[in-house]
């Protein structure tokens, strides 16, 4: 039961370079969550954003969301070399928890 | 910062099999998950536990169980191994006390479970 889709599926950057990547999902939200994955570990939250807000920030992070479009987007300004991880959206799912998408990999190359 | 620890960061098992994974949270969180990640599927919920002995299952539930009979601990348990249970296990919890989806989600590292 898939709520959220990101995309790109990958992204390849250089470091330095700003990255952004997309989350949309298909029913009405109350919010929606960025995580992190750096290789072969556990997810780390990274924002929540609420369906009432537009955008968000957070140190390099700068979430927005569009409740008409259905959409998010996480962009991440001058990224490092140790932003190289994967990132998810999640949003709730119909019992109520959290649904993850399939995420983008991120590379930031040095 | 709260701790969500997995016992095993690798398994290596054989078919049929009797699994357990544990996981144990240091912050007293009532909400505890366990979900599995395979390439190409993302992260998929298993069961998960609003309190101490109670469950409900998740989107793939089949081929597992789970228990809970401490607040700190959640274990799952797969009774009989099989091929396509090779994944990487992932353990959570939240708070709880409201909606699981207006909380953030603190994660274990993860068990890569491999089933010969």
């Amino acid at each position: 039961s898939q709520q959220g889709e990101e995309d790109p599926q990958a992204l390849s950057i250089q470091e330095g370079e700003n990255a952004t990547m997309n989350c949309s999902y298909k029913t009405s939200i109350n919010n929606l969550q960025w995580y992190r994955q750096n290789s072969g570990r556990g997810l780390v939250h990274l924002i929540l954003i609420r369906s009432n807000e537009r955008e968000k920030h957070s140190g390099r992070l700068r979430v927005t969301l569009d409740t008409s479009k259905k959409s998010s987007s996480l962009l991440i300004t001058a990224s490092r070399a140790a932003d190289t991880a994967s990132y998810f959206c999640a949003t709730a799912g119909s019992q109520g928890n959290l649904i993850f998408g399939k995420g983008t990999k991120l590379s930031v190359k040095p | 910062d709260v701790k969500v620890t997995q016992s095993s960061r690798y398994l290596v098992k054989r078919t049929g099999e009797k699994v357990f994974l544990e996981c144990v949270q240091d912050m007293d969180h009532e909400n505890m998950f366990w979900y599995r990640q395979d390439p190409g599927l993302g992260l998929r919920l298993i069961y998960f536990s609003y309190d101490v002995k109670m469950k409900e299952k998740g989107d793939i539930p089949e081929g597992y169980s789970v228990s809970r009979e401490k607040k700190e601990r959640f274990s799952l348990i797969l009774e009989s191994a099989s091929t396509n249970q090779t994944s990487m296990y992932l353990c959570a919890s939240s708070l709880g006390g409201v909606a699981a989806t207006n909380e953030k989600l603190f994660f274990g590292s993860g068990t890569q479970l491999s089933v010969l």
